[in-house]
């Protein structure tokens, strides 16, 4: 079973914190790494994909990769409360288009 | 970002009707389109993969004669629920597969939510 395991949460941030997000995976043969916000009531949105190990860098959005410990984070800087809502790690296996979800984390933001 | 459309938003339908929903890829082509089930506090749940030309793949358990899928371009995909009961009632989104140079990427649909009385 291909497992991906992610703290359900809340997470509870002040704004203008650091949100830290955290996901682990079974599979090593995972390929490629992605981070879906969902809020309440509405579909998944991409954030941000990552392959290589090391971190990747787009705007208040970090994500982090480390194959060897199979781990990957989002860090998210001068959280906001927009940024309330439902984090999901995907991960992809080499060769398959299928994504495998966890079960996401709850974010919130307080003011 | 890529864009992929939904309709419709949401509908209503009596018990033992069909429905059908459209899955459009807006700005790309998508060889490779997916249809998720989501029941309210719960997770993702995949229900099939529709490959354009080709039948889906559906994954365990879901009813491929209640569930049709068809794929007949490169930009459109339908799910058709056939007799729908209330027990469907759930949000159904969709999902193209954009592919890039470094790794092929899930563009998601707004979701329609389904209500079947």
């Amino acid at each position: 079973q291909k497992e991906v395991e992610q703290n359900s949460g809340p997470l509870s941030v002040p704004e203008g914190a650091i949100a830290s997000l955290n996901c682990t995976y079974s599979d090593r043969g995972s390929q490629s790494f992605f981070w879906y916000r969902q809020y309440s009531g509405k579909s998944p949105e991409l954030i941000m994909f990552i392959y290589s190990n090391g971190d990747k860098e787009d705007g208040r959005f970090t994500a982090q990769l480390n194959k060897a410990s199979q781990y990957v984070s989002l860090l998210i800087r001068d959280s906001q409360p927009s940024d309330s809502a439902t984090y999901l790690c995907a991960v992809n296996r080499m060769g398959y288009s299928t994504l495998t979800f966890g079960k996401g984390t709850m974010l919130l933001v307080s003011p | 970002g890529a864009v992929v459309s939904q309709h419709p938003s949401w509908v209503i339908c009596k018990s033992g009707t069909s429905v059908k929903i459209e899955c459009r890829s807006l700005d790309f082509q998508a060889t490779t389109m997916f249809w998720y089930r989501q029941f309210p506090k719960q997770s993702l749940m995949l229900m099939a993969t529709s490959n354009e030309g080709s039948k889906a793949t559906y994954e365990q358990g879901v009813e491929k004669d209640k569930f049709l899928i068809n794929h007949a371009s490169l930009t459109l995909s339908t799910l058709t629920v056939t007799s729908a009961h209330p027990e469907d009632s759930s949000f159904y989104i969709c999902s193209a597969l954009r592919q890039g140079a470094s790794t092929d990427t899930q563009y998601f649909g707004p979701g329609t939510r389904l209500t079947v009385l």
